[in-house]
């Protein structure tokens, strides 16, 4: 079983759709929690944290449930340029929390106009 | 965000032969970096930790003799893929930590990656 799973799509939407992606992962011992979005042939840039309370930056929200080890993120009023893969990141923390990101290995989303 | 550059952006080689690519923060000082590789449709995989002033730590299945780091000093790290082979052929990322004392989310912004391609 991978250390984090995402459904790896493609998510087909029309423009203005809302779409949701979820995400989970294996060690409890996760400490931070990320989406980054890649495009294609591109380096993966970071999207927005992932903060225990919830947290919300324009159209993109995102959520964590320590208990059920899962993340998500929602999309709002989707626009052609938010097309990318969406990858879920994980930092496994520890006692020697060096920094080491575990990616999912993406959720593609197609938004059509 | 914080600036990482990544040189070249891209290079072919023949087989056999040694391969260098430079990783700078350019607007940070990065005591940590990372060095990644994505295979088409792959996720991006974690070879190594480069930490300035020591040793990188490598990640199980990552010949160390082979992709050789050095992180001479707090803005540049370097990888060399050392004797090149066709399998070698992939984008190769790097990545910088950013964070301060007392924080435990660190967050890492990309270099534009160096797509390599060994004939």
């Amino acid at each position: 079983r991978k250390e984090v799973e995402q459904d790896p799509g493609p998510f087909n939407v029309p423009e203005g759709a809302t779409v949701a992606f979820n995400c989970t992962y294996s060690n409890s011992a996760s400490q931070s929690f990320f989406w980054y979005r890649q495009d294609c042939r591109k380096e993966p840039k970071l999207l927005m944290s992932v903060y225990s309370s919830g947290n919300e930056d324009g159209r993109f929200t995102a959520q964590l449930n320590r208990a059920s080890q899962y993340i998500s993120l929602l999309i709002r009023d989707s626009k052609l340029s938010d097309s990318a893969t969406y990858l879920c990141v994980v930092n496994r923390g520890g006692s020697s929390n060096t920094g080491k990101l575990i990616f999912g290995q993406g959720t593609t989303l197609q938004v059509k106009p | 965000g914080a600036v990482v550059s990544q040189h070249p952006s891209w290079v072919i080689c023949k087989s056999g032969t040694s391969v260098k690519i430079e990783c700078r923060s350019l607007d940070f000082q990065a005591t940590t970096m990372f060095w990644y590789r994505q295979f088409p449709k792959q996720s991006l995989m974690l070879m190594a930790t480069s930490n300035e002033g020591s040793k990188a730590t490598y990640e199980q299945g990552v010949e160390k003799d082979k992709f050789l780091i050095n992180h001479a000093s707090l803005t540049l790290s370097t990888l060399t893929v050392t004797s090149a082979h066709p399998e070698d052929s992939s984008f190769y990322i790097c990545s910088a930590r950013v964070g301060t004392s007392g924080r435990t989310i660190y967050e890492q912004y990309f270099g534009p990656g160096t797509r390599l391609t060994v004939t």
